[in-house]
């Protein structure tokens, strides 16, 4: 079955940055493309972008150009996402979500991972 | 960016009741709208896409509909696992956006 494991519960200083994983398992890594989801308490989801695990191409939401950076690692099938120069507003839950298409629907979540930038 | 109004913000049901919940987009998304079930502390978990197709899993008592602006989520005979928000979303254009989410609860 298709699983998304993400990393656990952060809290962090502001300034500072932060890199969250998320091993994908149950499909073959390389056929899809991995989003990032960005939800504060309360609130609605925003798209933070995706990256293509066979070639490492990545778009973004224009808001977190230079936030948020995509890499993947297909040795271990893992995504990651680093959060620089995080502020406040930065407090999330963050999720990874895998997408048929760069443009699409996202079919299966990971847990999220929740992040707290306080000092 | 593609606005999605989603409406209403909040809806209490009775059990077995039908629900809908509805999502309007700023310009045409040509069926490109998914729907999500959010319980809470949990993940997103897809529902619909391409406007009225159900995901794998999905219970049948789920359907969508719609085209070009304006789109809907129809809950037929509610049940108590149903409690959660539900967002939409358009992937018909870049960025991908959500709507505010509707919070649906037992009356």
């Amino acid at each position: 079955q298709v699983q998304l494991q993400q990393s656990g519960t952060e809290l962090v200083k502001p300034g500072s940055s932060l890199k969250l994983s998320c091993k994908a398992s149950g499909y073959t890594f390389t056929d899809y493309a991995m989003q990032a989801v960005k939800q504060r308490p309360g609130q609605g989801l925003e798209w933070i972008g995706y990256i293509l695990p066979w070639n490492g191409v990545t778009d973004y939401n224009q808001k977190f150009k230079g936030k948020a950076t995509l890499t993947v690692d297909t040795s271990s099938n893992t995504a990651y996402m680093e959060l620089s120069r995080l502020t406040s507003d930065d407090s999330a839950v963050y999720y990874c979500a895998r997408s048929g298409y760069p443009l699409g629907y996202f079919d299966y979540w990971g847990q999220g991972v929740m992040v707290t930038v306080s000092s | 960016d593609i606005q999605m109004t989603q409406s209403p913000a909040s809806l209490s049901a009775s059990l077995g009741e039908t629900v809908t919940i509805e999502c309007r987009a700023s310009e045409d998304i040509y069926n490109g709208l998914a729907w999500y079930q959010q319980k809470p502390g949990k993940s997103p978990q897809l529902l619909i896409y391409n406007a009225n197709s159900l995901h794998t899993g999905v219970p049948s008592r789920f359907s969508g509909s719609g085209s070009g602006t304006q789109y809907s989520l129809k809950i037929n005979s509610l049940q108590s696992e149903d409690v959660a928000s539900y967002f939409c979303q358009q992937y018909y254009n870049y960025p991908n956006t959500f709507g505010a989410g509707t919070k649906l609860e037992l009356k």
